[in-house]
């Protein structure tokens, strides 16, 4: 299982894009980013998933170097309700689904 | 189509007692996780149940134990309780060789040992 390094929090303001970046040096081939997001006492909710290149859906972006070492997930025009830790993880889903969490990214999103 | 549900809710334990939590995967998966979440860290991997069986486990003591119904819905017991226990504690369903795992949380059991 990889290890992913993320920034420990982050604030922006409403309306404007953020991008948090994910550091997985280790990862292996057949794994793939997985993106969650987690508000206080509720369960972490899935956000996108990739394996390469770009994936885009109706709440976020994912883009991930041809190298993989790094991914970014990017959140267009975020709003205060944005606010909340957001997790990156490496796995292999193949592999079993031992799912490894790391300390994840505490998004402040200000008025 | 509900979702992932847990219960109870809200549970306060004293030290040395025993505690249950259950767990209803979401319609459809097959494959029930646990974990523990600590305030202010990550979900830690408890261990994940498959077809009636413990197929994962992750770093923690025999204190812990769980079961999987053939229903698929998923107990987890913890003996002995410490004031450590003290937790979040999420079951997460998926359906088991989905390829891109795509875990299902739910809203987690609060646990409070005093």
């Amino acid at each position: 299982l990889a290890k992913t390094t993320q920034p420990i929090s982050m604030d922006s303001y409403e309306g404007q894009e953020v991008n948090i970046t994910c550091s997985h040096n280790n990862i292996a081939t057949n794994d793939y980013i997985t993106w969650y997001q987690q508000f206080p006492s509720q369960g972490p909710r899935f956000i996108i998933q990739g394996y390469k290149t770009k994936v885009t859906n109706e709440v976020a972006s994912l883009f991930i170097p041809a190298d993989r070492k790094s991914s970014t997930l990017s959140l267009p025009r975020v709003s205060l309700s944005d606010t909340a830790v957001y997790y990156c993880l490496a796995m292999d889903p193949t592999g079993g689904f031992k799912t490894i969490f790391g300390a994840g990214t505490r998004l402040f999103v200000k008025a | 189509d509900a979702g992932v549900t847990q219960s109870p809710t809200h549970l306060i334990k004293t030290r040395g007692q025993q505690v249950t939590l259950r767990c209803s995967p979401k319609s459809g998966h097959d494959t029930v996780s646990w974990y523990q979440q600590a305030l202010g860290q990550g979900p830690q991997f408890i261990f994940q149940y498959y077809e009636e069986e413990e197929r994962q486990r992750g770093n923690f003591p025999d204190r812990f134990s769980g079961h999987q119904f053939p229903n698929y819905s998923s107990e987890l017991n913890v003996n002995a309780l410490l004031l450590g226990d003290s937790a979040l504690y999420l079951c997460a369903s998926s359906s088991f060789g989905d390829r891109g795992e795509k875990l299902f949380f739910g809203s987690g059991t609060q646990l409070s040992v005093l």
